[in-house]
């Protein structure tokens, strides 16, 4: 069946380094990824998306790529302030199963200033 | 754009109460999904619906969990009788599959379940 496997946190960086949380998939045909943030207390929002093999999303300076031949969608920025400090998490939506979304475990992310 | 819009944020009730979670998903959406999140077990998928029918529902934990969708604007999810284990944040979250299969998912803000 379908699943997502990120990995491991919690994570503790130091501010302006750069960030990478990896993720990696299973599915039975052909999915959609997201990438989703959860600050304390609230629900989860959709960070980024991509659609199709190599697609690139993007947003607030996050940015994760489709690798179709990996099967992966890793999460990287460039340099992390403290507000990115947050719960991140890694789903799939394949229309195969449908519509269902799949998520990972999610990554405890903490930035220090 | 209201979002979905859940409630009560906050509910703390005794052992073998009756607990009931709502939730107002965003209009024109017409796939909602309850979640449950723990530390010990993260995020759960209990049960979901499409155009108010539920399609999988095998994440409910136990009998005493029930969910109904008698509209398209309003969603319930019932817990009798609630348990000590039953303490976490339900999430409800909604999606449009008019928009496609791969329309994302939006969350609700959770209601804390806190069972004494």
């Amino acid at each position: 069946g379908d699943s997502v496997t990120q990995m491991e946190g919690p994570v503790t960086l130091s501010e302006e380094a750069f960030l990478t949380i990896n993720c990696t998939y299973t599915a039975t045909g052909y999915p959609s990824l997201f990438w989703y943030v959860q600050y304390p207390g609230e629900g989860l929002q959709l960070l980024l998306k991509a659609t199709k093999a190599d697609d690139k999303g993007s947003n607030k300076g996050f940015e994760a790529t489709y690798r179709k031949e990996t099967t992966s969608f890793h999460l990287e920025k460039g340099s992390v302030q403290v507000s990115d400090s947050a719960v991140y998490f890694c789903a799939l939506s394949d229309r195969n199963t449908g519509n269902q979304f799949y998520f990972g475990t999610g990554t405890s992310l903490t930035v220090i200033p | 754009d209201a979002g979905v819009i859940q409630s009560p944020r906050h509910e703390v009730t005794e052992m073998g109460q009756e607990v009931t979670l709502r939730c107002k998903p965003i209009s024109g959406h017409n796939s909602l999904f309850w979640y449950r999140q723990t530390m010990m077990r993260g995020l759960e998928l209990l049960i979901y619906f499409n155009n108010n029918v539920p399609i999988d529902d095998s994440g409910m934990p136990e009998d005493r969990f029930s969910a109904k969708m008698p509209n398209a604007s309003f969603s319930t999810l019932k817990i009798q009788p609630s348990e000590p284990r039953d303490s976490a944040v339900y999430f409800c979250a909604s999606s449009s599959r008019d928009t496609g299969w791969n329309s994302p998912l939006h969350f609700g803000n959770g209601t804390r379940l806190t069972v004494t």
